[in-house]
């Protein structure tokens, strides 16, 4: 089956930088990465998504990024600001794009620093 | 628009004691799932539900944990009995079809 590595387990920013979060899937037959952000004691919501025809993708501050050769795919936040702590998940799917099959990562804590 | 809605949200049991875990989805979303996220992990996918019927519970230990969605909207987890491994934050979701997944807030089950 499907298995997916997330780095860093721990990340700490100061306000204002960027912050890079990066996973590794095994099945070259995934084709839907999303990203999802769990605050303490929240539920997880999915912030952006990244379909296997696209290399990037980018909505304010966030962005993702895919190398299919590779296996690895990147989330990427810019400036960013304390509200930006959270638990980030990644995931990866082969299900035709769906969501039915998918398969996360451990998580990456993130403490932005004021 | 209310979202996924779990109950309860937390439960504290002693091994070998029966628990159950109610979720009512997202008004229309036919698709439902049930997770179990441990501390530091990622969620795992224990079954999902499409309408009624279950169309993969193949990660759902059948021994001791069992699920229903009767009438296609509501489900219900059980575990019986439980085991200290057990503990854990047990999430619902939904979704229409194989769009975008909404998880409730969970239901953390701590076992003694």
């Amino acid at each position: 089956g499907e298995n997916v590595e997330q780095h860093p387990s721990t990340l700490s920013v100061q306000e204002g930088d960027s912050a890079v979060i990066k996973c590794t899937y095994s099945d070259s037959a995934s084709n839907y990465f999303p990203w999802y952000k769990q605050e303490l004691g929240k539920r997880p919501q999915l912030i952006i998504d990244i379909r296997s025809n696209v290399g990037e993708k980018k909505d304010q501050r966030i962005a993702v990024t895919l190398n299919k050769t590779a296996k690895h795919f990147s989330l990427h936040i810019t400036e960013t600001q304390p509200e930006d702590s959270a638990v980030y998940f990644c995931a990866a799917s082969r299900s035709g794009g769906s969501n039915y099959k998918l398969t996360f990562g451990k998580g990456t804590l993130l403490t932005v620093n004021p | 628009e209310a979202g996924v809605v779990q109950s309860p949200r937390y439960k504290i049991i002693e091994k070998k004691q029966p628990v159950a875990f109610w979720c009512n989805p997202i008004s229309g979303h036919n698709t439902l799932y049930w997770y179990l996220q441990n501390l530091g992990q990622g969620p795992e996918l224990l079954i999902r539900y499409e309408n009624e019927e279950a169309v993969d519970d193949s990660q759902l230990p059948k021994d001791r944990f069992s699920a229903e969605r009767l009438k296609g909207v509501d489900s219900t987890l059980k575990i019986q009995p439980a085991e200290l491994g057990d503990s854990a934050v047990y999430l619902c979701a939904s979704s229409l079809g194989a769009g975008e997944l909404f998880f409730g807030e969970g239901s953390r089950l701590t076992v003694l």
